[in-house]
């Protein structure tokens, strides 16, 4: 089972940051936060991930809390091709053996 | 474009028929997975190769499905005798196999089966 909760949908308007919250209150010291979205008919697309600092990249940013227990993925200027599902993830930080486990995601509903 | 291709897109077969996916990684990828998405739901774990060994197969891995990766770079998933509840979409994704988390799998758009 998935060891994150998100809310089931949100909206956003375009032009706007949106702001996806994930919770992850069993996180463990070697678990990595990780998202990843899905566009409709793709597959999963990785976002960015993240351990204990926050972390910026050309696509999002990502903030965790300082107890690790929740994060939040930060698009700062939605555009509608930003519309998709958003899995938050967490995993032990290997060398690939541990396959990703998916919840249900946000679904971001970007609006002109 | 290098990235993870899985061929066909779509299928719609019968029944009782046996289906084969393809799926080739980026080149030099040494792991690779496949998993299963259904209907709202997010994907789920299938089986996963390290070069052309498999590795670790799910509970959802029936013993009507086989998976195989002969040579290390492309794979193939079977289903034999389809059921109507394996109709989902079935995705590939390839990874480095580097170290910690940097191992970021890379996703194909998948091949969405329809058994009828």
């Amino acid at each position: 089972d998935a060891k994150t909760t998100q809310p089931t949908s949100m909206d956003c308007a375009e032009g706007r940051a949106a702001n996806l919250p994930c919770n992850h209150s069993t996180i463990s010291g070697n678990e990595y936060v990780y998202w990843y979205r899905q566009i409709h008919s793709q597959g999963p697309q990785y976002i960015i991930h993240g351990l204990k600092n926050n972390e910026t990249n050309e696509m999002a940013s990502l903030i965790i809390t300082e107890d690790r227990k929740s994060s939040t993925l930060i698009l700062p200027h939605a555009t509608l091709r930003d519309t998709a599902v958003y899995y938050c993830i967490v995993r032990v930080a290997d060398s690939g053996n541990t396959p990703l486990v998916f919840g249900k995601g946000t679904r971001l509903s970007v609006i002109a | 474009d290098t990235g993870v291709s899985q061929d066909p897109r779509h299928k719609i077969t019968k029944r009782g028929q046996n289906v084969t996916f393809r799926c080739d990684p980026i080149s030099e990828h040494n792991r690779l997975y496949w998993y299963r998405q259904t209907l709202g739901q997010g994907p789920e774990f299938l089986t996963y190769f390290q070069n052309e060994a498999q590795l670790e197969k799910s509970r959802l891995l029936s013993d009507r499905f086989s998976a195989e990766r002969p040579k290390g770079s492309f794979s193939t998933l079977e289903i034999q005798r389809t059921e109507q509840g394996d109709s989902a979409m079935y995705l590939c994704a390839s990874s480095p196999g580097l170290a910690l988390a940097k191992n970021i799998q890379y996703f194909g758009a998948g091949t969405r089966l329809s058994v009828l």
